[in-house]
């Protein structure tokens, strides 16, 4: 079977850093991507890791290591306007079918 | 800049009805994917198509069908629907079936 394992819930403050891991167990394997969604709106596009090792985008870094089939998502200087769903993504297949994590909500408070 | 356009936004129907769902692909994108996404739920894959021609097919019921057409919009057709089918339905585009996606808004299927 296919899986992707992330934290349902992570509560944080105004300012802080925080660490969100997804670990994945897919048949196919072509980079792990990550999404923003606020609620009843659209996947927006993060960040991708196609191969080992951290991209940095602004605030937002991704962490990807394809031996532990293992990467997070960093987010720091949290702001409000984070709160959200974020959900992990494995690139299944070189078709871009994508397998998505059940989410993490993210919950920024003052 | 242009986006993913999806029409409608909200759409309501009976059981055993039929929908179709439409998606208008960034300008220049080649490749549409549909995504399902019931309430709570990650995004569920359906079908994809690069070139118009289908590249792709997940977890589809064979209820529904989808097609690209020459001017890379794409239209998902819903037939005998289920209440089990009120989601929110994603379409999104990308160059290539390339990895940065941008999503259209959803089109939300309540199914009475």
């Amino acid at each position: 079977g296919q899986s992707l394992e992330q934290p349902s819930e992570v509560t944080a403050v105004e300012g802080a850093i925080v660490q969100i891991n997804c670990t994945y167990q897919t048949s196919g394997f072509y980079g792990l991507s990550w999404y923003q969604q606020h609620d009843g709106g659209a996947p927006t596009f993060l960040s991708y890791n196609a191969l080992d090792g951290l991209e940095e985008t602004g605030r937002f870094s991704s962490f990807l290591s394809r031996s532990d089939s293992y990467g997070y998502l960093l987010l720091q200087e949290l702001q409000m306007k984070d709160s959200a769903s974020y959900f992990c993504a494995v690139r299944s297949s070189n078709t871009g079918k994508l397998i998505f994590g059940q989410g993490t909500t993210l919950q920024v408070k003052p | 800049a242009a986006g993913v356009i999806q029409s409608p936004r909200h759409l309501i129907k009976e059981k055993r009805e039929t929908a179709t769902l439409k998606c208008y692909p960034i300008p220049r994108h080649d490749t549409v994917y549909w995504y399902q996404q019931g309430p709570g739920q990650d995004p569920q894959f359906l079908i994809s198509f690069y070139e118009k021609m289908q590249s792709d097919k997940g977890s589809i019921p064979d209820r529904f069908s989808a097609q690209q057409f020459s001017d890379y919009h794409s239209e998902l057709n819903m037939s005998s629907l289920e209440l089990g089918d009120s989601a929110l339905y994603f379409c999104a585009s990308s160059i290539g079936q390339g990895y940065g996606y941008t999503f259209g808004s959803g089109t939300r299927l309540t199914v009475v």
